[in-house]
């Protein structure tokens, strides 16, 4: 049973910081890592993609992944009001079918 | 299409009868998802479909809930006899076959059984 954790939050941070989402996982053969963002009412929409071990960076968005740790985790750079939504991790193995977390809902304030 | 198309975008309908939704993914990816998201809740697979390969049926909650895909491309997932647990937003993914790029979602059925 793959099992993939995330603090339900809500995560609330000031206009201008840096937010911090963090995801464990328990399955060692997880080889594929995704972040999602879903606003309220709104089907999910993939921000990153991070597949080996490291930092990924694009533009705002820096994902970071540690297998030996089994963690994965999306940095939010001078976080805006719209950044505001439930950002879901979600992985996979050489099966294709993806296993979501209940997500962390972030809201940035003015 | 553009993007994942999922119809109809809301459904009501009574306690015990069928209903279907549908599911055309993007052109060209030969993968397919159905999952369904109860208000507040994560997301719960319910079936995976690549290319012309049996599909993954191990999410579906019940006999009630069945699922096709014709020709590769459009699906339906039908549920039969419905039930009020079965109220939640039923969302369909796309991907690429091949390495894991990820998934599309339509914009989602919000299913409501009274």
């Amino acid at each position: 049973q793959k099992e993939v954790e995330q603090n339900s939050g809500p995560l609330s941070v000031p206009e201008g910081a840096i937010a911090s989402l963090n995801c464990t996982y328990s399955d060692r053969g997880s080889q594929s890592f995704f972040w999602y963002r879903q606003y309220s009412g709104k089907s999910p929409e993939l921000i990153m993609s991070i597949y080996s071990n490291g930092d990924k960076e694009d533009g705002r968005f820096t994902a970071q992944l540690n297998k030996a740790s089994q963690y994965v985790s999306l940095l939010i750079r001078d976080s805006q009001p719209s950044d505001s939504a439930t950002y879901l991790c979600a992985l996979s193995g050489g099966s294709y079918i993806p296993t979501f977390g209940r997500g962390t809902s972030l809201i940035v304030h003015p | 299409g553009a993007g994942v198309s999922q119809s109809p975008s809301n459904k009501v309908t009574e306690k015990g009868k069928d209903v279907e939704l549908r599911c055309d993914p993007i052109s060209g990816h030969t993968a397919l998802y159905w999952y369904r998201q109860s208000l507040g809740q994560g997301l719960e697979f319910l079936i995976y479909f690549q290319g012309n390969s049996a599909p993954d049926k191990s999410g579906l909650p019940s006999d009630r809930f069945s699922a096709e895909r014709t020709g590769g491309s459009v699906s339906t997932l039908t549920i039969q006899r419905t039930q009020q647990e079965d109220s939640a937003v039923y969302l369909c993914a796309s991907s690429p076959m091949g390495r894991d790029y990820g998934y599309t979602f339509g914009s989602g059925t919000r299913l409501t059984v009274v």
